[in-house]
């Protein structure tokens, strides 16, 4: 059984870089699917951040491209998400989940929350 | 990017009730790439529906997925008190960025 786990602060200042790790156990990161950062505003819907693949390919949001980078420690069976310049519009619960390529997304992390305040 | 919208916003039912959620698309999706979501607060998303109609591992089967081109449903024959949650599609055939529905709340009436 798949499991994701999220970890890092969760506060973070203006104009501040959020910084978040998804650990992945029951399963090899190096399998044959895509790994994702997913977010979800206070009370509001889903919105995709962006993927990776083991080998390093990634793809993100348009809307949130210029400010994010997603990485991959293949040793560790980890994934990052690095997102710079945040705002108050930041503020959600971070989802990281996998996904098998034209398919959904079937294993999620349980989600961390992250504030973004002085 | 294909586009997906959900209605209604708000279903109020009671227990025992049938829920028929919809979900369109801006443009035709193929039956393999339309997937749902149910979502209870402080929890994840769990994958429900695949390829339209295909319930994932553990889905009971109170609930049913249907749906071709542009328009595709949701059915929960019989509300139990559990299901009582937020529910979202998503179109997972197109390169991205994916892109979910707005959700569609089942709430006690």
């Amino acid at each position: 059984q798949v499991q994701l786990q999220e970890s890092g602060p969760g506060l973070v200042k203006p104009s501040g870089t959020l910084s978040l790790t998804c650990s992945v156990s029951g399963g090899s990161i190096s399998s044959t699917n895509w790994w994702s950062w997913i977010r979800q505003p206070p009370g509001k819907g889903l919105e995709w951040i962006g993927e990776i693949y083991h080998s390093g390919n990634t793809n993100y949001n348009p809307s949130l491209k210029s400010r994010v980078t997603i990485s991959v420690d293949t040793s560790k069976n980890q994934f990052s998400l690095k997102l710079t310049s945040v705002t108050a519009a930041d503020t959600a619960v971070y989802y990281c989940a996998r996904v098998a390529p034209n398919s959904p997304f079937d294993y999620w992390g349980q989600g961390t929350l992250v504030t973004v305040s002085s | 990017e294909i586009v997906v919208t959900q209605s209604p916003d708000t279903l109020s039912l009671s227990p025992g009730e049938r829920a028929t959620l919809s979900c369109r698309a801006s443009q035709s999706v193929s039956p393999s790439h339309l997937a749902w979501y149910q979502q209870k607060p402080g929890q994840a998303p769990r994958l429900l529906i695949f390829d339209t109609s295909r319930r994932a591992t553990g889905i009971p089967d109170r609930f049913s997925g249907s749906g071709s081109g542009t328009d595709f449903t949701l059915t929960i024959s019989r509300l139990e008190p559990e299901d009582f949650a937020v529910y979202y599609c998503q179109e997972c055939g197109t390169s991205p960025p994916q892109t979910f529905g707005q959700g569609t709340k089942v709430e006690i009436k």
